[in-house]
């Protein structure tokens, strides 16, 4: 059993880029939740997809956005990048509303 | 709303001693609550989880975790600490029965650092 990727491990961006993240789902689920977690703080809830639409978002702009695709794997774009989005982003898969299984995490960086 | 509250940054014990990592929680309705732990520069493991029925909880490496109801805790306990145990430790709460979009968002709390000292 494969549990949850993300790629890519590491990204450096400027300032106003935008970025993409991958995360394939663990197998047999089918929800996506992506996580930002700051330098000494605890995961922050961005938005979750099940089946393919957006169930549910924490307290982040617009310019997060998501997408989850038919074989469940997700993308989290953030558009207009700013210094304060540099976190480690975190993708947790799990069976509709059951345990969250995470992800290493994607190590993002803003200069 | 919902939170959780980890009163301690950082718990130091020596190894063979028991330790524990304290958690209390706010949440509508009964909750359902979870121990992860993050190791430098990964991701977060499932350590356990409380739904309901038995207030103690076990899990993964030895870890388990008592539910209080009524002082809203959930502690993550384990009766003799090792070295490679350091690392860090979050709880997170969410409701058991959700009420619409975004509803089973897990909340964490901001992490204890537990250092074990050989």
């Amino acid at each position: 059993e494969t549990g949850v990727t993300q790629s890519p491990t590491h990204l450096i961006k400027t300032r106003g880029q935008q970025v993409t993240l991958r995360c394939s789902s663990q197998s047999g689920h089918n929800t996506v939740s992506w996580y930002q977690q700051a330098l000494g703080q605890g995961p922050q809830f961005i938005f979750q997809y099940y089946r393919e639409e957006e169930n549910g978002r924490g307290n982040f702009p617009p310019r997060f956005s998501g997408l989850q695709f038919p074989n469940y794997s997700s993308e989290l774009n953030v558009n207009a990048l700013e210094l304060d989005d540099s976190a480690l982003y975190l993708c947790a898969s799990s069976f509709s509303t059951d345990t969250q299984y995470f992800g290493p995490g994607t190590r993002l960086t803003v200069l | 709303a919902q939170s959780v509250a980890q009163p301690e940054d950082q718990v130091n014990v020596a190894e063979g001693n028991p330790l524990t990592v304290k958690c209390t929680y706010s949440v509508s309705g009964n909750p359902y609550l979870f121990w992860y732990v993050q190791y430098p520069n990964r991701g977060l493991q499932f350590l356990l989880k409380y739904i309901t029925g038995d207030n103690l909880v076990k899990g993964s490496y030895g870890f388990e975790a008592e539910f209080n109801k009524s002082q809203t805790s959930f502690h993550l306990k384990k009766p003799s600490a090792l070295v490679s145990d350091s690392a860090l430790y979050f709880c997170a709460v969410r409701a058991l029965r959700g009420s619409g979009a975004g509803s089973y968002q897990l909340t964490f709390g901001k992490g204890t650092k537990l250092s074990v000292i050989p």
